[in-house]
C-alpha cells in the first residue's frame, strides 16, 4: 500500500499568512493527488485534484503543486474561513490512502 | 445541485450487521463511480470501498474485505454498504462520496454526503 505522510500535523498561523502543507508518498503516484478541507462536524470538501487543478468554486488563494512523490498545498493569504483540517489523498492505486491530516489553527 | 444523503447508521453490537444507504440526486448517478470513506471519532479519513459506475468492479480496504459489501442500484440512484461481523474498530462516521469518472480507478471524490454514524458497542 502507498503511505501518505503530511507535515506538519498542526500549524499555527495568523490571518494573512502564507501557509504551506507538504504531503509525501512512499512511491511515485505521478500527479494522482487530491487535497480536501474538513471543518469540525462537516464532510470533507474537494479543493485540488490532479495535484494542481483547482476545483470549481474554490478560491484562487489555494494552490497545489508537485508530482511523483512530493506535493504541496499552499494558501497564499490565510482567511478566517480557512481554519480547518486538510488531507491529501492518492488515487494512483488501490487502496486509496489519505494523509493523517494537517490542522490549521489560529495563532 | 448534487446531493448525497446517507442513512442506516446506528448502534449495533459486536458481530452484528448494518446496511448503509446513500441516496443520490442532482447528477447522472449511473455515470459515476462511488465510494465509502469512514472517519473514526477524532481520527483521520480512511477509504473503505469503491464501486464503478456500472457496479461491475468493486474494491475494498483490507480492513473490511470479506465483511463489507458495496453495491449500487442505478435505477434507484442509491449506493449501499452491507456491513457484517462488525467490530468495535468499525465505529466511525461513514461518508459516501461521488467519484469524478465512471471507472473507480484514477477517480477522486468531488462531492461528499454529510455522513452517518455507526457505533459498534455492547
Amino acid at each position: 500500500d502507498i503511505q501518505m505522510t503530511q507535515s506538519p500535523s498542526t500549524l499555527s498561523a495568523s490571518v494573512g499568512d502564507r501557509v504551506t502543507i507538504t504531503c509525501r508518498a512512499t512511491q511515485s503516484i505521478s500527479n494522482w493527488l487530491a487535497w480536501y478541507q474538513q471543518k469540525p462536524g462537516k464532510a470533507p470538501k474537494l479543493l485540488i485534484y490532479k495535484a494542481s487543478s483547482l476545483e470549481s468554486g474554490v478560491p484562487s488563494r489555494f494552490s497545489g503543486s508537485g508530482s511523483g512523490a512530493e506535493f504541496t498545498l499552499t494558501i497564499s493569504s490565510l482567511q478566517p474561513d480557512d481554519f480547518a483540517t486538510y488531507y491529501c489523498q492518492q488515487y494512483n492505486s488501490y487502496p486509496w490512502t489519505f494523509g493523517q491530516g494537517t490542522k490549521v489553527e489560529i495563532k | 445541485e448534487v446531493q448525497l444523503v446517507e442513512s442506516g447508521g446506528g448502534l449495533v453490537q459486536p458481530g452484528g450487521s448494518l446496511r448503509l444507504s446513500c441516496a443520490a440526486s442532482g447528477f447522472a448517478f449511473s455515470s459515476y463511480a462511488m465510494t465509502w470513506v469512514r472517519q473514526a471519532p477524532g481520527k483521520g479519513l480512511e477509504w473503505v470501498s469503491g464501486i464503478s459506475a456500472s457496479g461491475g468492479s468493486t474494491y475494498y480496504a483490507d480492513s473490511v474485505k470479506g465483511r463489507f459489501t458495496i453495491s449500487r442500484d442505478n435505477s434507484k440512484n442509491t449506493l449501499y454498504l452491507q456491513m457484517n461481523s462488525l467490530r468495535a474498530e468499525d465505529t466511525a462516521v461513514y461518508y459516501c462520496a461521488k467519484g469524478s469518472r465512471a471507472a473507480a480507478g484514477s477517480s477522486y471524490f468531488d462531492f461528499w454526503g454529510q455522513g452517518t454514524l455507526v457505533t459498534v458497542s455492547s
